[in-house]
């Protein structure tokens, strides 16, 4: 149990195009899901939150603009990285909170995905 | 604000030896502390969830235990074997009543060499 997806697993794109990753709760409902990204070597850093069915709170520092966050459901959440530039090169993970009893204090983390941007 | 700090960055130990990864936190009003465990290139595995109330939690050959008054916790690793060989990482809530956001540490680093 408790297994999050991310799609896709890596995606190269060229400069100024936009890119779509899907986190997904396979097994359990999530009312809260988490985006991070990693830089190589360093650790994760918390981006945004996103609640089910309201807006994304973003860190200091992160563009809301440039990195769209919808949470549509229960099981899904979406970050789209707008005009993608060489800077936004990174690892992304998302994490997920349950709703309900034993889930609800620990986060399950998807696999990342690995963006380059050409 | 939360700060998370681990130490060493990198161990490298043979196989077999028992080792100890540790974890220092600033906030010390946390309500569970988490170890996680990353392959290179890879997401995280969640090893171990220590709530506030707890002094430590044990799953297999790890031991992670939690002191909040001095705002530590350690991973104990017994009996390293080659495949323990990742990034090992511990991250706490951050700062503020009824955060789920999480602070990470950078890793340590471990290597067992057969």
């Amino acid at each position: 149990g408790a297994v999050v997806s991310q799609h896709p697993s890596w995606v190269i794109c060229k400069s100024g195009t936009s890119v779509k990753i899907e986190c997904r709760s396979l097994d359990f409902q999530a009312t809260t899901m988490f985006w991070y990204r990693q830089f190589p070597k360093q650790s994760l850093m918390l981006m945004a939150t996103s609640n089910e069915g309201s807006k994304a709170t973003y860190e200091q520092g992160v563009e809301k603009d440039k990195f769209l966050i919808n949470h549509a459901s229960l099981t899904l959440s979406t970050l789209t990285v707008t005009s993608a530039h060489p800077e936004d090169s990174s690892f992304y993970i998302c994490s997920a909170r349950g709703t309900s009893g034993g889930w609800t204090d620990t986060q399950y983390f998807g696999p990342g995905t690995r963006l380059t941007v050409l | 604000k939360q700060e998370v700090t681990q130490i060493p960055a990198a161990l490298s130990v043979p196989e077999g030896e028992n080792l100890v990864l540790n974890c220092s936190f600033t906030d010390s009003a946390i309500y569970n502390l988490q170890w996680f465990r990353q392959d290179p290139g890879k997401g995280l595995t969640s090893l171990l969830l220590i709530q506030s109330s707890q002094r430590e939690q044990t799953s297999g050959r790890l031991n992670a235990s939690l002191d909040k008054s001095s705002g530590r916790s350690t991973l104990y690793i017994a009996a390293s074997q080659p495949g323990d060989s990742a990034t090992y990482l511990c991250a706490a809530p951050r700062s503020g009543a009824g955060s789920y956001q999480l602070t990470f540490g950078k890793g340590t680093k471990l290597s067992v060499i057969p």
